[in-house]
């Protein structure tokens, strides 16, 4: 398959538990970005990568999320202290340069 | 930022009949224009785009067209199938290329 992969695709976790999630990108896409969606919603703009540089923040990343994409290959999102609200479906996306493709997604629920 | 406001919100035609579905944009520096398919439970999928030096694209039975000075940008589906039934996403690429989506179109084709 040489689509956007991600993992895992569900997570359940308890309040205040760390969760990473990972992005395999299109392997000839340098650019990697992240999204939120919740139910009913389009999806909101996290952070953008271009090879292992991170571009962009929105101001949706609090200082409990942080994302990595070591050798501008696959990324990891991680989500300290996890509360709530971050419960969403988390989506990885791959272009270049304008046709973005989106992985299946890591649904995370926090209880 | 940039903000993109899609109507209608819900949808229902005729299988046969033809769906259109509205975006209008905020950011006058846009460039591109993409339109995402979403089934449920799956990821968004790219069905067609557009950017901002043309003003219509067509790819069989989907068309697109954009009024760069409206800031306006349209979906057409034609000929509808009951497979067309889902959650359809306008979204406008702004700086770095990051996606700002519209609130999405729950489009129905009745058989």
């Amino acid at each position: 398959d040489t689509g956007v992969s991600q993992d895992p695709r569900h997570k359940i976790t308890k309040r205040g538990q760390n969760v990473t999630f990972r992005c395999d990108p299109i392997s000839e896409h340098n650019r990697l970005y992240w999204y939120r969606q919740t139910l009913g919603q389009g999806p909101e703009f996290l952070t953008y990568f271009q090879n292992e540089a991170q571009l962009e923040k929105s101001r949706l990343l609090s200082d409990r999320f942080s994302a990595e994409r070591p050798k501008g290959s696959f990324s990891t999102l991680e989500i300290q202290r996890t509360e709530q609200g971050d419960s969403a479906m988390y989506l990885c996306a791959s272009s270049e340069p304008y046709e973005q493709y989106f992985g299946p997604g890591t649904r995370l629920t926090v209880t | 930022g940039e903000n993109v406001e899609q109507h209608p919100s819900t949808l229902s035609v005729q299988e046969g009949d033809s769906a259109v579905i509205k975006c209008t944009y905020s950011d006058s520096a846009s460039n591109y224009f993409p339109w995402y398919k979403q089934e449920l439970g799956k990821r968004p999928q790219l069905i067609i785009d557009i950017r901002s030096n043309v003003g219509e694209k067509k790819d069989q039975r989907i068309a697109v067209t954009l009024n760069k000075t409206a800031k306006h940008f349209s979906l057409h589906i034609t000929e509808t199938q009951p497979e067309d039934s889902a959650v359809y996403f306008c979204a406008a690429r702004w700086a770095l290329g990051q996606l700002t989506f519209g609130s999405g179109t729950q489009l129905t084709v009745l058989p």
